[in-house]
Formats: C-alpha cells, sequence, structure tokens
C-alpha cells in the first residue's frame, strides 16, 4: 500500500516567516503534486514535480522532488496570510496497470498577521 | 470556462437513508474521479470513471457506487448511511484518464455530508 505522511500535521507562524512541509514516503511515485485547499473549497494544483531532484519554484514557493522520488517538500519564503490552507501532497504509481494517485493528509498552515 | 460543479453543497441525513451526489466536470472533459476527504483519513479515494466506465476502484465498501453519463457528468451513491459517512465527497475532473506528470485534476467544491 502507498502511504504519503506530511509533517507537521500543524502550523501556526506569523506573517513574513519562512516555513517548510514535509511529504515523505517508502514507496517510490513517477510524479507527485502539491496542492492547496482553503475552507470550503476543493485541492488547487500548485505544482507537478516528475523527475528526481527536480525543484521548482512559483513565486514564493519552492517545491523539491528527492532524488530517490520518495520524497519532497514545499518551502514558503516570507508567508503571508494569504498562504493559509491546507497544503497536500499525492503521489501517482502504477498499480494494476492502471495509474493511480494517493494523497497525504495534508498540513494545516495558519498565517497570522 | 466554468470549473467543476458539485451539488448540492450541503446536506444532511439520517442513518441508513442513501444519498446520491452530482458532478459536472469542465467541458470536455472524460475523466471523473471521486474522493471522500474527513479529518482522521484525508482524501482517500473512490473510483474513476472514464467515457462511461469505471476505470479505477478504490477500497471502500460496496455501498459506494457511481456511474457517468454521455455527457461527462458523474453520479456517486451511498446507501444505507452510516455515521461514518460523514465527509466532504471531491469531485475531480481531467480531460486524461492516466493520472501522471502531464495530468490535472480540478476538483470542485464539494458536497458536505452529515449523516445523523
Amino acid at each position: 500500500t502507498q502511504l504519503l505522511e506530511q509533517s507537521p500535521q500543524f502550523l501556526s507562524i506569523q506573517e513574513g516567516e519562512n516555513l517548510t512541509v514535509y511529504c515523505n514516503s517508502s514507496s517510490v511515485f513517477s510524479s507527485l503534486q502539491w496542492y492547496r485547499q482553503e475552507p470550503g473549497e476543493g485541492p488547487v494544483l500548485l505544482v507537478t514535480v516528475v523527475t528526481g531532484g527536480e525543484v521548482k519554484k512559483l513565486k514564493r514557493l519552492t517545491f523539491q522532488f528527492g532524488d530517490a522520488r520518495k520524497d519532497s517538500s514545499l518551502h514558503i519564503t516570507a508567508a503571508q496570510p494569504g498562504d493559509t490552507g491546507l497544503y497536500l501532497c499525492a503521489g501517482a504509481f502504477r498499480e494494476g496497470g492502471s495509474e493511480k494517485l494517493v494523497f497525504g493528509k495534508g498540513t494545516k498552515l495558519t498565517v497570522n498577521p | 470556462k466554468a470549473g467543476v460543479t458539485q451539488t448540492p453543497r450541503y446536506l444532511i441525513k439520517t442513518r441508513g437513508q442513501q444519498v446520491t451526489l452530482s458532478c459536472s466536470p469542465i467541458s470536455g472533459h472524460r475523466s471523473v474521479s471521486w474522493y471522500q476527504q474527513t479529518p482522521g483519513q484525508g482524501l482517500q479515494f473512490l473510483f474513476e470513471y472514464f467515457s462511461e466506465t469505471q476505470r479505477n476502484k478504490g477500497n471502500f465498501p460496496g455501498r459506494f457506487s457511481g456511474r457517468q453519463f454521455s455527457n461527462s457528468r458523474s453520479e456517486m451513491n451511498v446507501s444505507t448511511l452510516e455515521l461514518g459517512d460523514s465527509a466532504l465527497y471531491l469531485c475531480a475532473s481531467s480531460y486524461r484518464i492516466s493520472i501522471s506528470g502531464a495530468n490535472v485534476l480540478t476538483f470542485g467544491a464539494g458536497s458536505r455530508l452529515t449523516v445523523l
């Protein structure tokens, strides 16, 4: 069974601070996606990383895929209240001839003004 | 273009009842996936439909079922509701069936089901 562990589960910081969220597994994934979900809404895709060691930047957000494609991290620089939300990682893998997606339980981030 | 539309947004049912949730995907998207989201378990995959056929199924009991129509709209049904079925049910659409690095899931806002 493919599992993704996200840490920390909850994170409350002040505006302007930096933070890193982790997504770890003992399994290898063909790609990994990060989503952000705001209250009352569905998850919205932020980025997809495909290659081991890949780093992608989206404004103040930096995403990294581990060399072995088993883990990923999301780093936010100078967090803003608008970054508040539930951050979910999702790993894609092939099983039984079809491709599937498994989600971590998420990191709930609160950025206080 | 319009996003993924889920109806109803909120509903309250009692144990033993059944419920049907609806999802209208983005125009042109032929794949619809359903997920259950709870605080304790996170997002769990229910099933995926592509061109009216169920292509993938998660580890949920047979009380959970779904279907997809020729216009790609999808419904899911939960029969004999239990308290543990209380959750946010999310629908996601995509153009392609496979979950690959290039595939993008667009989620709806969800249907929040409360079972009393």
